[in-house]
């Protein structure tokens, strides 16, 4: 059971340029999220999704898009990558209306230079 | 919207010792989850331990329990018996149980923890 894969791992970008993580889940889970975490901090919330075909935007969501069209698959899109974007992305999945844990990838550390 | 507020920045004790991180929190919701996470230096995302709100009883697992204070907002996580594998980043955080809210998570700052041998 791979639970949540997300790739690449690591990656670096010049300003600019565009890139999409992918993210995997395998646990037939509906809810999909992407945070990010910047150095020293807390996780923050990029957008979400309640099931395929159904997005929303979280605490941070600019400079980013998503799409669902499968249930298993939530990428996340940087159009014009900007050194503020340089961060840790974190993948995560749960089934939803329970106490139930996210579970979560392993992250991509990114770095715009 | 909800916050998370983790106070100590960094907390460290010796092996064998316990130690105790606090987290505070500030909703207007009577039905939500709490959650403590550990994110070691391998920056994997694991989860410690849970709490509902409507349960009175305070969570434990194994060595890690929690101090559920629902009218002060708290919600404090006591490892005992430290060992070297807890040294981590430990993660507060809140998730509402309302349909709307999507089941996010509103994490905290975090909490470096050193476990001295």
């Amino acid at each position: 059971n791979a639970g949540v894969t997300q790739t690449p791992k690591f990656r670096i970008l010049k300003i600019g340029q565009s890139m999409t993580l992918q993210c995997t889940q395998d646990m037939n889970h509906n809810y999909m999220y992407w945070y990010r975490q910047d150095p020293g901090m807390g996780l923050k919330l990029i957008y979400y999704s309640v099931g395929a075909g159904i997005t929303d935007k979280g605490e941070v969501p600019n400079g980013y898009n998503v799409s669902r069209s499968t249930t298993e698959d939530f990428p996340l899109r940087l159009e014009l990558a900007a050194p503020s974007q340089t961060s840790v992305y974190f993948c995560a999945s749960t089934h939803g209306h329970s106490n139930q844990p996210q579970h979560f990838g392993d992250g991509t550390r990114l770095s715009i230079l | 919207a909800q916050t998370v507020t983790q106070s100590q920045p960094e907390m460290s004790v010796q092996e064998a010792e316990t130690v105790t991180l606090s987290c505070t929190y500030d909703t207007s919701e009577s039905d939500y989850y709490l959650f403590w996470y550990k994110q070691p230096p391998s920056r994997q995302m694991i989860l410690v331990i849970r709490q509902e709100a409507y349960k009175q009883q305070n969570a434990t697992e194994n060595r890690f329990s929690v101090n559920f204070q629902k009218a002060a907002k708290s919600f404090s996580l006591k490892i005992s018996d430290s060992q070297l594998g807890d040294a981590a980043m430990y993660f507060c955080a809140y998730r509402s149980a309302g349909l709307a809210s999507g089941s996010r998570l509103t994490f905290g700052e975090g909490t470096q923890l050193t476990v001295n041998p």
